[in-house]
């Protein structure tokens, strides 16, 4: 079956540095979506990504939806300790509403 | 204001009790879900639902069930809790195939 690989699990920055999380399918995704969750809190969805090449932006955060549309990344510039959490990449399958998730990366961020 | 509640925030409860966890969403969404989930670790599915009178068991072996009579509640029982069910338990709803989830707070499930 499908499987999401998300790397890496962990990441420690300074605060001002950049961060990336990369996020791998053994299968060709329709979509993937990407979650942020606090610590202590809830994934809240961030963006989702259709398209083959896709870039989106959201402020200091952008989003890839590779070619072959079987990985993404997310890369922050410059982050803030507002950052800090667990982000989240979830893909859904063709032809069925099976959506994987991955295991997520934990960023913290040192002021 | 649309949004999905569950309740309660926090229970602890005794080993071999049966409890029910509510789950209710005001966005007339179709599909709902149960993850569980240890704190800031993986995502673990254990129920779905895409309409009334439609459940389906997820990836994580669970001893629990769940109900969907209505399309708004999402009810998730264990009939006999075990310590190994200490966990988060969220609920989410998605309007439709392809869009985000939307996540509820949790429930934080300590079994003594």
């Amino acid at each position: 079956g499908q499987q999401v690989m998300q790397i890496p699990q962990y990441q420690h920055v300074q605060e001002g540095e950049d961060f990336t999380t990369y996020c791998n399918s053994s299968t060709t995704l329709s979509n993937i979506q990407w979650y942020k969750q606090r610590p202590g809190g809830h994934p809240v969805f961030l963006i989702q990504l259709v398209k083959s090449g896709e870039v989106k932006k959201q402020k200091r955060l952008t989003f890839q939806f590779g070619e072959a549309k079987k990985n993404s990344s997310l890369h922050i510039t410059a982050t803030q300790t507002t950052d800090v959490g667990t982000y989240f990449c979830a893909g859904h399958q063709y032809n069925n509403n099976d959506m994987r998730f991955g295991a997520g990366t934990r960023l913290t961020v040192k002021p | 204001e649309a949004d999905i509640y569950q309740t309660p925030r926090y229970l602890v409860i005794g080993t071999g009790k049966k409890i029910t966890l509510e789950c209710s969403q005001t966005m007339g969404h179709d599909k709902m879900y149960w993850y569980q989930q240890d704190p800031g670790m993986e995502l673990h599915l254990i129920h779905y639902s895409y309409g009334v009178n439609s459940t389906e068991k997820g990836d994580l072996s669970s001893e629990s069930t769940v109900s969907r009579i209505r399309t708004e509640h999402f009810p998730l029982t264990l009939e006999s809790a075990r310590p190994s069910h200490t966990s988060q338990y969220l609920c989410a709803s998605s309007e439709d195939r392809g869009r985000g989830y939307t996540f509820g707070s949790g429930t934080r499930l300590t079994v003594v």
